[in-house]
């Protein structure tokens, strides 16, 4: 497609239940971007990937979050052992080389864990 | 680190009359900002952005951003709005060097809605 695809663009859970969100980036886009949004919060920085390089994960909130990138195609964000404050909207945006100039946002996945 | 303070979380106006979103950032290093914009049921796009230059930006559907060193601020305006202007606006900052220059810190947002 276009645009930065994101699937489920919805998601319930139950607490303790592991979930796994997926990513589509443009094609040719070397830089991959998770972001999470909470209600009322801004966009927080989750994870950076960037060609071949080590990725930054130094937003993710905890041992329960990690994520990974097939070369510069599909991420996947994975939550282990959800718990209810992981309920937000999940944002991955892509761009092409890491200047960050210039994000294109896929429209989200929105979890809910209850 | 930055930081980015996005004062009205809801800006309701009429159709054609001007606003503004006002948006000031914290940085103990040099900036790039920028506004990124949400439609309803769409992913953020980007407005526009200030990386060096003319500290007077312009987006192509009439918005423009002042970027004021002093008052570190990047306030969004536009003269006359339309409905079709209806969505949540974005501040967000970055370094302009350094190692981790493609991390982009936002703001919580600011519901435009513009009515008839």
């Amino acid at each position: 497609g276009a645009g930065v695809s994101q699937s489920p663009s919805n998601k319930v859970t139950e607490k303790g239940k592991d979930v796994e969100l997926r990513c589509d980036p443009i094609s040719g886009h070397t830089a991959l971007y998770w972001y999470r949004q909470r209600l009322g919060q801004g966009l927080e920085f989750l994870i950076y990937f960037q060609g071949n390089s080590a990725p930054d994960k130094s937003g993710l909130p905890s041992d329960r979050f990690s994520a990974e990138r097939t070369g510069e195609s599909v991420s996947t964000l994975t939550i282990q052992r959800t718990q209810q404050e992981d309920s937000a909207v999940y944002l991955c945006a892509s761009s092409f080389g890491g200047s960050g100039e210039k994000l294109f946002f896929g429209s989200g996945t929105q979890l809910s864990v209850l | 680190a930055q930081s980015v303070t996005q004062l009205d979380s809801q800006v309701p106006v009429f159709e054609e009359a001007p606003v503004e979103l006002r948006c000031n950032y914290s940085s103990s290093v040099s900036v790039y900002l920028f506004w990124y914009v949400q439609y309803p049921n769409q992913g953020l796009q980007l407005l526009l952005k200030y990386l060096s230059g003319s500290t007077l930006v312009k987006s192509i559907n009439g918005f423009e951003a002042e970027f004021n060193k002093s008052q570190t601020s990047f306030h969004l305006r536009k003269p006359s709005v339309h409905i079709s202007d209806t969505a949540e606006y974005f501040c967000a900052v970055r370094g302009s060097s350094g190692g981790s220059n493609y991390k982009l810190t936002f703001g919580k947002g600011t519901l435009l809605t513009v009515n008839p």
